[in-house]
């Protein structure tokens, strides 16, 4: 069974760092794009930018680009999404779905991390 | 900016017939923009419903179809049932390897 398991919940200060993770199994994992995406509680799903895993090609929403990283190691299968700075708003969960050139999610999405960002 | 605008909300009585739609304030949705449905439960991640305007995604139920309807991607749940009271998204591929959510629509299914 395809599966995109990501880390556990964070709970950071502003102006920490943080990486969190999203590892592929039971598939061939450089044959699909990982996209990541935001939700925040009643103000929907936001797409925040994807990757190839087998080239590391990236693209990122404008939304988001400069304030997240996204990065993948294909020896492992596994995607990340960080930040060298966090803010009390990028209080949300974070997931990761299985990805094609036009589609977000094809079928298999993470269970999501909850990150929260307070003082 | 890009906008794509849902139904803030729509209510179907079980066993009913909805259509939720999926508008590009700059212009027309068509196949080329591979719309895509997704619903989301509070707790749950999202589960794909559709795909590439009207695949369903892999264990879908096929009461739920996607399909284009005048100049708006639409998702129609034929036949509702009470687990389809939900958050229901589209998200649009805008091109250049961007992609867009819908603000989303809340089912109640009553």
């Amino acid at each position: 069974e395809v599966q995109l398991v990501q880390s556990g919940a964070e709970v950071k200060k502003p102006g920490e760092s943080l990486r969190i993770s999203c590892k592929g199994s039971a598939y061939s994992f450089t044959d699909y794009w990982i996209n990541w995406v935001r939700l925040i509680p009643g103000k929907g799903l936001e797409w925040m930018g994807r990757i190839d895993p087998s080239d590391s090609y990236i693209k990122y929403s404008p939304s988001f680009e400069g304030h997240v990283t996204i990065s993948a190691d294909k020896s492992i299968s596994t995607a990340y999404l960080q930040w060298s700075s966090l803010k009390p708003s990028d209080t949300a969960i974070y997931y990761c779905a299985r990805g094609s050139i036009v589609v977000v999610g094809r079928d298999s999405w993470g269970q999501g991390t909850l990150v929260t960002v307070s003082s | 900016q890009t906008v794509v605008t849902q139904e803030p909300s729509f209510s179907v009585s079980p066993g009913g017939t909805v259509t939720l739609t999926c508008d590009l304030r700059s212009g027309s949705v068509s196949t080329s923009h591979y719309p895509s449905w997704y619903q989301q439960t509070p707790g749950q991640p999202p589960r794909t419903l559709i795909h590439t305007t009207n695949t369903r995604s892999p264990g879908v139920p096929e009461r739920f179809s996607g399909s284009i309807i005048g100049n708006k991607a639409a998702l129609t749940i034929t036949g509702a049932q009470a687990d389809d009271d939900s958050h229901y998204f589209c998200a649009l591929y805008l091109g250049s390897g961007i992609f867009v959510f819908g603000g989303g629509t809340k089912l109640t299914v009553l």
